[in-house]
């Protein structure tokens, strides 16, 4: 099945810092989102982007689909964004349910 | 919009009890919904794939008589943990999308099930 790596695994930030959280997979995917899990295990849909540029606010993510890797910006980052950003793909391959494969994750923790 | 919500929040219960937990799909219809399991501090495993009217299709070694799951309507999947042991013990998420194709899946807050 579909590899999904994230990098890095552990991140420590000052607040106001920037900072680039990495996702690569080994397949073409049809389905690509980013989540932000916050520390009472909600999990927030912070971008659906299979391919393209989007931006929200201080975040922005871009998905390189031939290269099969997608990245998430934060920037100016605040104590709230703490918690865990996980990547999740799903692929032409997955018997037509786009079946959702998560990465590891990459625990982020914002100090002020 | 797209809004799925998941009950209960949180399950404590005796080893042994058998365990429902309700995943909605409010304001959309929901032909696919999924079952994911989370150990702390881990990443989420998929467990199984349900859609509407149909048996669902479990991913490799999850028990489907441990885990019943049933898909009765375009708005609701449950799932049942059978006989529910300490091991049991996990967060649940469930998760939902339309038909429509190039669209996101829509997560559930989760369920936080200890057994004692």
């Amino acid at each position: 099945g579909i590899q999904v790596e994230q990098s890095p695994p552990d991140l420590i930030l000052q607040e106001g810092a920037n900072s680039t959280l990495r996702c690569n997979f080994s397949d073409s995917v049809n389905n690509l989102q980013w989540f932000h899990q916050n520390p009472w295990g909600q999990l927030i849909n912070l971008f659906y982007i299979p391919s393209g540029t989007k931006q929200n606010g201080r975040l922005s993510a871009t998905t390189v689909a031939t290269e099969r890797y997608s990245l998430l910006y934060i920037s100016s980052s605040q104590t709230t964004d703490s918690g865990v950003y996980f990547c999740a793909v799903a692929t032409m391959f997955s018997g037509g349910y786009n079946k959702l494969i998560f990465g590891a994750g990459t625990r982020l923790a914002v100090h002020p | 919009g797209a809004v799925v919500s998941q009950h209960p929040s949180w399950v404590i219960c005796k080893s042994g009890t058998s365990v429902k937990i309700e995943c909605r799909s409010l304001d959309f219809q929901a032909t696919t919904m999924f079952w994911y399991r989370q150990f702390p501090k881990q990443s989420l495993m998929l467990m199984a794939t349900s859609n509407e009217g149909s048996k669902a299709t479990y991913e490799q070694g999850v028990e489907k008589d441990k885990f019943l799951i049933n898909h009765a309507s375009l708005t609701l999947s449950t799932l049942t943990v059978t006989s529910a042991h300490p091991e049991d013990s996990s967060f649940y998420i469930c998760s939902a999308r339309t038909a429509i194709s190039n669209q996101p899946q829509h997560f559930g807050d989760g369920t936080r099930l200890s057994i004692l």
